[in-house]
């Protein structure tokens, strides 16, 4: 069964300094892997999505992953922390039913002054 | 604004009671999706709509548990007898049939049970 694990609950970064955000996945076929951004009290909001075209995947608000599938990893990166990217982050791949997305359990991001 | 929108944004209920959430996918969205998330978790997948057809439901959507989308709008969730458990995030999301899943969610309703 398709599923992802994200390592670390919790991340914190000083300004400027990198971001690196862990996702492993599990699927039975190519998957198709997605990160999302949720801040307090509102929806997510979808920052990419691999569908097996291009490895390295560009997002909006500078962020990217890359799909590994020897480590079967999809890590997000943003080379400079801003404050704004303070949030919660979703990894998630497509469920093999087609109909419905596996969630991980979110890694939620701090950023120093 | 055309992106997804869920009403109540909160709901405050005592245990016992039954509460409605509406949630309006964008426009041109056929697929629409319900989700649970408790504080500290992802979001659950519960069940999904195309067009007004229910296709699928999970096994967290008990008997007390019940959507509709009458027109292939709108949709509606309905929770009879809530219980302290069902306390959570409630997001609804949409999609395009043809698009490579990419689903887009509404701000919540979260649904506290006292």
């Amino acid at each position: 069964a398709q599923s992802v694990t994200q390592l670390g609950s919790h991340v914190s970064v000083s300004e400027g300094a990198l971001v690196l955000l862990r996702c492993n996945y599990s699927s039975s076929v190519p998957p198709y892997l997605f990160w999302y951004v949720q801040y307090p009290n509102q929806g997510l909001q979808l920052l990419l999505k691999y569908t097996s075209a291009a490895t390295l995947v560009k997002g909006i608000n500078g962020f990217e992953a890359e799909f590994k599938k020897s480590e079967t990893s999809f890590h997000l990166t943003k080379p400079s922390a801003h404050m704004s990217d303070a949030a919660e982050y979703f990894c998630a791949v497509k469920g093999e039913d087609n109909n419905d997305m596996r969630f991980g359990a979110g890694t939620r991001l701090t950023v120093k002054p | 604004d055309t992106g997804v929108s869920q009403d109540p944004r909160h709901k405050i209920t005592k245990r016992g009671q039954n509460v409605t959430f509406r949630c309006d996918p964008i426009s041109e969205h056929n697929r629409l999706y319900w989700y649970r998330q408790t504080l500290g978790q992802g979001p659950e997948f519960l069940t999904y709509f195309q067009n007004e057809a229910q296709l699928e439901k999970s096994r967290l959507l008990s008997d007390r548990f019940s959507a509709e989308r009458p027109k292939g709008s709108f949709s509606t969730l309905e929770i009879q007898r809530t219980e302290q458990g069902d306390s959570a995030m409630y997001l609804c999301a949409s999609s395009l049939a043809g698009t490579v899943f990419e689903q887009y969610f509404g701000p919540g309703t979260r649904l506290t049970v006292t």
